[in-house]
């Protein structure tokens, strides 16, 4: 069955350059999430939609991050200006109904390097 | 801020050894645990969770993890591991009192079995 998927799988960026990350979750999933993962550690939560709505965006590091969910199923994350230290792997996961009990389901995430 | 913390960042083990992965975390309140597992080249993927009820859960492939309130823990366990069970495990935390879904996850551990 379709999971969540993410393109593209690999982003090559150059510092200064803007960059847009595509999830696509499980079909009728009602919350996204967006984390970052660094090289070995754990992922970080970044920010989270129920819906079309942006419930927290707390995680997001600086203005230069930026996601969007407009119609309640595809999002986009969106990094601007790229710094070196934005290098990550940038995983999307949704979940069916909401509730902190349900679980996420990972896509296979977005490798972000930064030259 | 919750936090969790995986002690053991490496794990070597032969075939058929028993497994004992740890996992506390820092928040007073109530709490959803999960671990989740990501093999070599695949997507994070659930292993088992727990909400509420008995606090020894039981998950896919042979794995349990007991959640012991008084000690903030839950750890991951497995009488007798397999080749197959190579893979990065990753404890996670959701703080039900905030309302939030978001996942705090640890750093992870890489486990490695040796046939």
């Amino acid at each position: 069955g379709a999971g969540v998927s993410q393109s593209p799988r690999y982003k090559v960026a150059k510092r200064g350059q803007d960059v847009a990350l595509r999830c696509d979750p499980i079909s009728g999933h009602v919350s996204l999430f967006w984390y970052q993962q660094a090289l070995g550690q754990g992922p970080e939560f970044l920010t989270y939609f129920q819906n079309e709505a942006q419930l927290d965006k707390s995680g997001l590091p600086s203005d230069r991050f930026f996601a969007e969910r407009p119609e309640g199923s595809v999002s986009t994350l969106k990094i601007q200006r790229t710094q070196q230290e934005d290098s990550a792997v940038y995983l999307c996961a949704s979940s069916s109904s909401g509730g902190g009990a349900d679980t996420q389901y990972f896509g296979p995430g977005t490798r972000l390097t930064v030259l | 801020a919750q936090s969790v913390s995986q002690h053991n960042h490496h794990v070597i083990l032969s075939e058929a050894a028993s497994l004992e992965l740890g996992c506390n975390y820092s928040y007073g309140g109530t709490v959803n645990l999960f671990w989740y597992v990501q093999y070599p080249g695949q997507h994070l993927q659930l292993l088992l969770k727990y909400f509420s009820g008995d606090p020894l859960v039981k998950g896919i492939k042979g794995f349990e993890a007991e959640f012991i309130k008084s000690k903030f823990s839950f750890n991951l366990r497995k009488p007798s591991v397999q080749w197959s069970d190579t893979a990065e495990y990753f404890c996670a935390v959701n703080a039900y009192d905030f309302g939030n879904e978001k996942l705090t996850f640890g750093t992870g551990t890489r486990l490695t079995i040796i046939p």
